[in-house]
């Protein structure tokens, strides 16, 4: 069955350290976004792409970076890891001309 | 800009009882607009959805109506069961964009 799989499910790191969570989907989607999960706030929009090559900024875009040399990835960067950026990360899918988006199961970041 | 605004959890049931959970929007234009659910430890699953007034979404038992007069998706349910605890989202998307806009999410919890 095709999926959208995320990695680490669970990561702590330091103040300062570079971090990358991985995203991959076998959908063959051309869309693909990551969102950030925070208590009061639901999900707010860090970067996306609309195909390979393309990347776009959300709304809570600083201090993170994406990159898409391929249909299936789209890796999220955070340059240098701050307490601000403890949060659960997800990653969606979906298809031009197609509403549903597919999610992945997350991943919790502890920056400490 | 765009938004939506969900009722403050969290919402305690009994089970059998009738759920409502309140959603709104704001939106220059008319979204498509989407009820996701998050079961713990899980990512998002789309619940629902409508793409033009007074389109009634269903699933699973649950219902949503959108009122373009009101600006209102509200998700319903006539008889919660203990399984349908879960945190659940509403969501709209501009016909321009494949974002996705959330609110802040509203935490069910069905007491058997």
């Amino acid at each position: 069955d095709a999926e959208i799989t995320q990695s680490p499910r669970h990561k702590i790191t330091e103040t300062g350290r570079q971090v990358t969570l991985a995203c991959h989907q076998t959908w063959n989607h051309n869309n693909m976004f990551w969102y950030r999960q925070d208590l009061g706030h639901g999900l707010r929009l860090i970067h996306y792409s609309y195909g390979v090559h393309d990347t776009n900024k959300g709304e809570v875009s600083d201090g993170y970076s994406v990159s898409r040399s391929n249909t299936e990835d789209l890796p999220l960067t955070l340059e240098s890891a701050a307490s601000s950026q403890t949060s659960v990360y997800f990653c969606a899918s979906s298809e031009v001309g197609v509403s549903e988006a597919f999610f992945g199961q997350g991943t919790r970041l502890t920056v400490v | 800009g765009n938004s939506v605004t969900q009722m403050e959890g969290p919402v305690t049931l009994s089970e059998e009882a009738f759920l409502t959970i309140n959603c709104t929007y704001t939106a220059t234009g008319y979204p498509s607009l989407f009820w996701y659910v998050q079961y713990p430890g899980e990512g998002l699953q789309l619940l629902l959805k409508a793409t033009k007034a007074d389109d009634k979404g269903s699933n699973k038992g649950f219902e949503a109506t959108y009122r373009k007069e009101t600006t209102s998706f509200h998700l319903e349910k006539g008889s919660v069961q203990v399984s349908d605890s879960a945190v659940y989202f509403c969501a709209l998307r501009m016909d321009s964009s494949y974002k996705l806009i959330f609110g802040s999410g509203t935490r069910l919890l069905v007491r058997p």
